[in-house]
């Protein structure tokens, strides 16, 4: 069964980097999402992208983050100017269409020191 | 605005006993409803959906859950939990009505004893 899939699994970076998160979404699925899990809370919404733009994005996503589809597979999250703050799981997840479930990547784990 | 409740923080089962975890909802219409499970360090897999039709839905690894629009709920059981059932367990619901991001609840971690 075709999978999302993220890179890398656990990134360690100091406060202040930049840091690039990857997610391959399933081929044929055309909206894409990262989400994040605060240890210990719940997953929390980040950003949606459809047809190549932004479709709706929450209060977390501020000017620090961005992402990108550079090319036809690959979906990603940058974080300019990393905080202490950012330390949590991030999941990448795609859907194929409207009415269609969320796929989730297994995470990326970024620790921030 | 929508959110969803996971009232049992943390449950403790024995291997083959029932399974129920409890999720309800507040939402404008009647949303589409998931359930998904997170093994420790690994991502969120789908364990079922309710979009319409049949209120009792079946899942995969022998999970159920029964849609009751009148409690708002939608409540995650299994006849017989296996030790492999470990993990935590989040509701989630999304707007039937277009490309909308999940909210979750903040999830029930199962335990599973001998």
């Amino acid at each position: 069964e075709p999978e999302v899939t993220q890179t890398p699994s656990h990134q360690v970076t100091q406060m202040g980097q930049e840091v690039i998160l990857r997610c391959v979404p399933i081929s044929n699925h055309l909206y894409f999402y990262w989400y994040r899990q605060i240890l210990g809370q719940k997953v929390e919404f980040l950003v949606s992208f459809y047809n190549n733009e932004i479709s709706e994005k929450s209060e977390i996503f501020d000017d620090q983050f961005s992402v990108e589809r550079p090319d036809g597979s690959n979906f990603t999250l940058k974080i300019r100017s990393t905080k202490l703050e950012d330390s949590a799981m991030y999941f990448c997840a795609s859907c194929q269409g409207i009415n269609q479930p969320q796929h989730f990547g297994d995470g990326t784990r970024l620790s921030i020191l | 605005a929508q959110s969803v409740t996971q009232p049992d923080i943390h449950i403790t089962v024995s291997e083959g006993a029932s399974l129920e975890l409890r999720c309800n909802y507040s939402y404008g219409a009647t949303p589409y409803l998931f359930w998904y499970v997170q093994s420790p360090g690994q991502g969120l897999q789908l364990l079922l959906k309710y979009f319409s039709g049949d209120t009792l839905v079946q899942g995969i690894k022998g999970f159920e859950a029964e849609f009751k629009r009148s409690q708002s709920s939608f409540n995650l059981r299994k006849p017989s939990v296996h030790w492999s059932d470990a993990a935590e367990y989040f509701c989630a619901v999304v707007s039937p009505s277009g490309n909308t991001p999940l909210v979750f609840g903040k999830g029930t971690r199962l335990s599973v004893i001998a």
